[in-house]
């Protein structure tokens, strides 16, 4: 069965740390992993996208990393800031074929919250 | 705004009634798709259309869902006699097909309350 654990499930840090989040999973036939920003009441939006081939790719402040041999991936949050409080979503996409269902398999996030 | 958009954002009904909400996706994008999110957890998937054609449904959609997409642009997902378990956000995504990178863009979400 496709899964797709996160940890810590929360996290409380100071505005202006830093965060690593944590994302294993066992997803197959691998095609991508994505991290998704969920704000309170809203819809995820993408941070990163990388495939196999991949081992690090940065947005601003963020970076994420995926090691394709252990299966793991990790989303490091460079001096926070209050606005960075969301969930993040580990997403690891199985796709067989460019032309079949791109089937999705979400974690249950990570839910940072950044204090002053 | 030329993201996915979902209306309403919000709907609370009474056990029993019927629900239909609406989703627009990204004019150029032909795949659609709807998911459920209750709180705590990660989306789960429902749905997804190419174009009009309803190419696969989870088990999670039980026979008082329905979903339509009959032009190949908007969608429209109905609950029947809702259920308190219902309760939970709707999300609607689409993406692009063909070859390369067919990220799904998100919705913000219908929140959907049955009392």
């Amino acid at each position: 069965k496709n899964q797709v654990e996160q940890s810590p499930q929360s996290l409380i840090i100071l505005e202006g740390k830093n965060c690593t989040l944590q994302c294993n999973y066992t997803v197959s036939p691998f095609s991508n992993l994505r991290w998704y920003k969920q704000d309170t009441g809203r819809g995820p939006v993408s941070l990163t996208i990388m495939t196999f081939s991949e081992n690090t790719k940065s947005n601003g402040r963020y970076t994420a990393t995926l090691d394709a041999d252990t299966k793991q991936s990790s989303l490091h949050i460079t001096a926070s800031q209050l606005s960075d409080s969301a969930s993040y979503i580990c997403v690891v996409s199985a796709s067989e074929s460019n032309f079949g269902n791109e089937k999705l398999t979400f974690g249950t996030g990570t839910r940072l919250t950044i204090i002053p | 705004d030329t993201g996915v958009s979902q209306d309403p954002r919000h709907k609370i009904t009474k056990r029993g009634q019927n629900v239909t909400f609406r989703c627009d996706p990204i004019s150029e994008h032909n795949r659609l798709y709807w998911y459920r999110q209750t709180l705590g957890q990660g989306p789960e998937f429902l749905t997804y259309f190419q174009n009009e054609a309803q190419l696969e449904k989870s088990r999670l959609l039980s026979d008082r869902f329905s979903a339509e997409r009959p032009k190949g642009s908007f969608s429209t997902l109905e609950i029947q006699r809702t259920e308190q378990g219902d309760s939970a956000m709707y999300l609607c995504a689409s993406s692009p097909w063909g070859a390369g990178d067919n990220e799904q863009f998100f919705g913000p979400g219908t929140r959907l309350t049955v009392l």
